[in-house]
């Protein structure tokens, strides 16, 4: 099972929106709309994002938002803050009960 | 709030066994999915199985030859055994929980794990 592709870095200056995508195969998404996105801080553990494609677990700020479209699944950052810098990570069920992440982007607010 | 705490062995020798531990702080063991990510220094996540609170088990199939997860809710921990490692196992090793099998809520602080 390969990993999901993600960009190798997205940039953006504060206030400003940015986007993240997420690539797989059919095979990998299907259809369980069950992508998560997960933010970490060098150091840290994983937090999670947003699951099933577009929800906000409680405590996490609504400028997260999380799409899904065909083989791609997108996390976008609006409004962007210093905080949000660090490696973002998508992970989808691939069926046949596993997990598969993406390589991760790393963001930089400038 | 439940929190999960994690430890193990932390240097370890190719061929050795790895073996760490979960320990599930503040709230109830049953009801959740309990898993293991690891990442090996300087890259990305990887999904290694987890285990319900029945004991069912599902495995990442690169690692399922070598890996075994187990439950004991009567101490309300988990624990992970990776057979046979070598350096390309050297990682922070993970344990995460969430109520839903499709996400992972919690996350231990993580175990720095080098072959």
């Amino acid at each position: 099972q390969s990993a999901l592709s993600q960009p190798v870095s997205v940039s953006g200056s504060p206030g400003q929106s940015i986007t993240i995508s997420c690539t797989g195969s059919t095979s990998d998404f299907g259809s369980y709309n069950l992508v998560s996105w997960y933010q970490q801080h060098p150091g840290k553990a994983p937090q999670l994002m947003i699951y099933e494609g577009s929800n906000r677990p409680s405590g996490v700020s609504n400028r997260f938002s999380g799409s899904t479209s065909g083989n791609t699944a997108s996390l976008t950052i609006s409004g962007l803050q210093a905080d949000d810098g660090g490696d973002y990570y998508c992970c989808s069920y691939a069926g046949r009960n596993i997990f598969v992440f993406g390589t991760g982007t790393t963001v930089t607010v400038l | 709030q439940v929190q999960l705490q994690q430890w193990g062995a932390g240097l370890l020798k190719s061929s050795e066994a790895l073996s760490l531990t979960c320990a599930v702080q503040g709230g109830p063991f049953s009801g959740y999915y309990w898993s293991w990510i690891r990442q090996p220094p300087g890259k990305g996540l990887e999904w290694i199985g987890e285990i319900n609170n029945r004991g069912s088990t599902n495995y990442n199939p690169s690692l399922k030859s070598r890996v075994a997860m187990t439950a004991d809710s009567s101490k309300n921990q988990f624990s992970l055994r990776l057979s046979s490692v070598t350096a390309a196992d050297s990682a922070v090793y993970y344990c995460a929980a969430d109520r839903s099998g499709s996400r992972f809520g919690l996350w231990g602080r993580g175990t720095l794990v080098t072959v």
